[in-house]
């Protein structure tokens, strides 16, 4: 049974560094790997989706990275703003069949970046 | 339109009432989804819908009913539900059940029970 797990649970940061979440997973046979993001009750947004055969995604000031074979993946945050403030989701999506195909997520990182 | 819409955005309701979620997408998807998420924990999956055929039930109670009419649409309905079932409730679609694709998430309907 796939089982993601992400550490920290929780970041603060002053605003302006740059960051690293970071995100494990058990079953290295995956289809792909999303990060999330999520505000304070509010949905899901997209951030990033790597391909189990691609190594990193970037979209603007994030860059996903994806090392399947030791099952892991970083999301790199540059320049972080108070407007990231808010908490990110990892989740894969398995090969293996029933209902371990859908998506897995982790507990989530819930980051503050200060002012 | 990457767009999965849903509606209401907030609901209030007795332990006695009947009420109904909808979830709306146009992207040509089969597949559709109803997640849980209580606070401060990750979604769970509920139920997967594909080609408007229930697939995949995680053994959720049956006050909890699931509906695709069509395949841009699908409802969850609610009747006589428990306080402990208040929580965020997210409908997410993508192309097929299996493969690389990628979920859409709508914006979930908070949902309280009194």
């Amino acid at each position: 049974k796939q089982e993601v797990t992400q550490i920290p649970a929780a970041l603060s940061v002053p605003e302006g560094e740059n960051l690293v979440l970071n995100c494990s997973f058990t079953d290295s046979a995956i289809y792909n790997l999303q990060w999330f993001r999520q505000d304070p009750g509010k949905g899901l947004t997209s951030l990033l989706l790597i391909q189990s055969s691609q190594r990193e995604q970037t979209s603007g000031r994030l860059n996903a990275s994806l090392d399947k074979s030791s099952g892991r993946s970083t999301l790199y945050i540059a320049a972080s703003q108070p407007g990231d403030s808010a908490t990110y989701l990892c989740a894969v999506r398995s090969i293996t069949s029933g209902s371990a195909r859908q998506l897995t997520f982790g507990s989530g990182t819930q980051l503050t970046v200060l002012p | 339109d990457t767009e999965v819409t849903q509606t209401p955005k907030h609901l209030v309701m007795g332990m006695t009432n009947k009420k109904s979620l909808k979830c709306e997408q146009h992207m040509g998807h089969r597949a559709m989804y109803w997640y849980k998420q209580k606070a401060k924990k990750p979604p769970e999956l509920m139920f997967v819908y594909s080609y408007e055929k229930l697939s995949i039930n995680e053994s959720v109670p049956s006050r909890f009913s699931p509906e695709c009419p069509n395949s841009s649409l699908l409802n969850l309905h609610l009747h006589a539900l428990q306080p402990e079932d208040s929580a965020l409730y997210l409908c997410a679609s993508s192309q097929e059940t299996s493969g690389p694709y990628e979920q859409y998430f709508g914006p979930g309907t908070r949902l309280t029970v009194t």
